[in-house]
């Protein structure tokens, strides 16, 4: 199983949907779950940590299911700046810096 | 500008050849790391730096890759006879981690080719 696994889509959504996408991981051990964006030939940006209890911020509400070992995103009321690369990072080893593993992104497309 | 700053933003070079790159984080950031990315992938992490000291390291580091973070602040990536395998966006990302919450802030990337 890969450690950090994502769907690497492309995801073509009209604006104004709601989209959804998971991010499974192998370690039940770890701790720490974010969501980076990346556009197309720039840098990863923190889009928002992942809790326990799950957390929303503006459109957008990340939520963890331990149980299951994966993570979610949602966006609601899309948007065509939207368009991006959706990365899943998970500490997997609970602690140490190298134990930050990417997924290889879903790849989201908000067409109008 | 008071983000990750990462020179060059692109190096050419021929095979066999050094390169070195610079990143220069975020001020008060302890954390330093290198990344590499190519198409399609996501960030492999190489290494990191807590304050000067090289912590912790990737076994895709080879020993042609070497990282150096002398006082603390600017880290330096060398890739010593470059391979064709070695082309990629090497990313640097600082953090000052607060209970363990490990929020990466990137810079824009050096892309390597290597002809």
């Amino acid at each position: 199983r890969k450690e950090v696994e994502q769907d690497p889509g492309p995801f073509n959504v009209p604006e104004g949907a709601t989209v959804a996408f998971n991010c499974t991981y192998s370690n039940s051990a770890s701790q720490s779950f974010f969501w980076y964006r990346q556009d197309c030939r720039k840098e990863p940006k923190l889009l928002m940590s992942v809790y326990s209890s799950g957390n929303e911020d503006g459109r957008f509400t990340a939520q963890l299911n331990r149980a299951s070992q994966y993570i979610s995103l949602l966006i609601r009321d899309s948007k065509l700046s939207d368009s991006a690369t959706y990365l899943c990072v998970v500490n997997l080893s609970g602690g140490g810096a190298d134990g930050l593993t990417f997924g290889k992104g879903t790849h989201l497309i908000i067409q109008p | 500008d008071t983000g990750v700053s990462q020179n060059p933003r692109h190096k050419i070079t021929k095979r066999g050849q050094n390169v070195t790159f610079r990143c220069d984080p975020i001020s008060e950031h302890n954390r330093l790391y290198w990344y590499r990315q190519t198409l399609g992938q996501g960030p492999e992490f190489l290494t990191y730096f807590q304050n000067e000291a090289q912590l912790e390291k990737s076994r895709l580091l080879s020993d042609r890759f070497s990282a150096e973070r002398p006082k603390g602040s600017f880290s330096t990536l060398e890739i010593q006879r470059t391979e064709q395998g070695d082309s990629a966006m090497y990313l640097c990302a600082s953090s000052f981690p607060r209970t363990g919450n490990e929020k990466l802030f990137f810079g824009s990337g050096t892309q390597l080719s290597v002809l």
